[in-house]
């Protein structure tokens, strides 16, 4: 199956750092990819939808300058979290969806990014 | 609009028993409808989708789930629970939305596999 990384699998950071995840499709070509944010025993929350080549979409109430989302190519997704604060401590997960021909309709998952801000 | 429901936050079975994960929706439009699983700390594998095609989907790891839009559910199966089988499971719809396809997901249950 299509398979997408995540990297780094864990960050730990100072308050008012800023943080880049990177997420990857290593065997087939992105063009849409999606942001998650998971808090614990809940279920995930989408953050933003980012299309190759263009301006990622904000979901309501997540702040676009805060979460920066870059998606230049067909494989690469990044996720900048600005001025990190504890309460941004979070899973992140991304996932990605084949280009237009593919298996269009599903999301192939990473394995997640687990950021703690002290 | 669409929206899933997961009935069950908790489910408890037996090793050797059979599994239900109950799942409904609502969309305007068809839907895709897809389930994954989480194990602690990892991402999301698909476990099977439906698009349209075969309303018994058959997936990985001895799931399957029928789709059943009189019911607007999509309940996942399987005869005979593993201890490997203990994660969390999300049902998920797509839908098209504004030339994208616009995904929710379900709150999630939580499968324990009592030895």
């Amino acid at each position: 199956g299509a398979v997408v990384s995540q990297h780094p699998s864990r960050v730990i950071c100072k308050s008012g750092t800023s943080v880049k995840i990177e997420c990857r499709s290593l065997d087939f070509q992105a063009t849409t990819m999606f942001w998650y944010r998971q808090f614990p025993k809940q279920s995930l929350m989408l953050m933003a939808t980012s299309n190759e080549g263009s301006k990622a979409t904000y979901e309501q109430g997540v702040e676009k300058d805060k979460f920066l989302i870059n998606h230049a190519s067909l494989t690469l997704s990044t996720l900048t979290v600005t001025s990190a604060h504890p309460e941004d401590s979070s899973f992140y997960i991304c996932s990605a969806r084949e280009k237009a021909g593919g298996r269009t309709d599903t999301q192939y998952f990473g394995p997640g990014t687990r950021l703690t801000v002290l | 609009a669409q929206s899933v429901t997961q009935l069950d936050s908790h489910v408890s079975v037996s090793e050797g028993t059979p599994v239900l994960l109950r799942c409904n929706y609502s969309s305007s439009y068809s839907p895709s409808l897809f389930w994954y699983v989480q194990h602690p700390n990892k991402g999301l594998q698909l476990l099977l989708k439906y698009t349209s095609a075969a309303t018994l989907v058959k997936g990985i790891n001895g799931f399957e789930a029928e789709f059943k839009k009189s019911e607007t559910s999509f309940h996942l199966t399987k005869p005979s629970a593993h201890m490997s089988d203990a994660a969390e499971y999300f049902c998920v719809v797509s839908v098209p939305s504004g030339g994208y396809q616009k995904v929710t997901f379900g709150t999630g249950t939580k499968l324990q596999v009592i030895p």
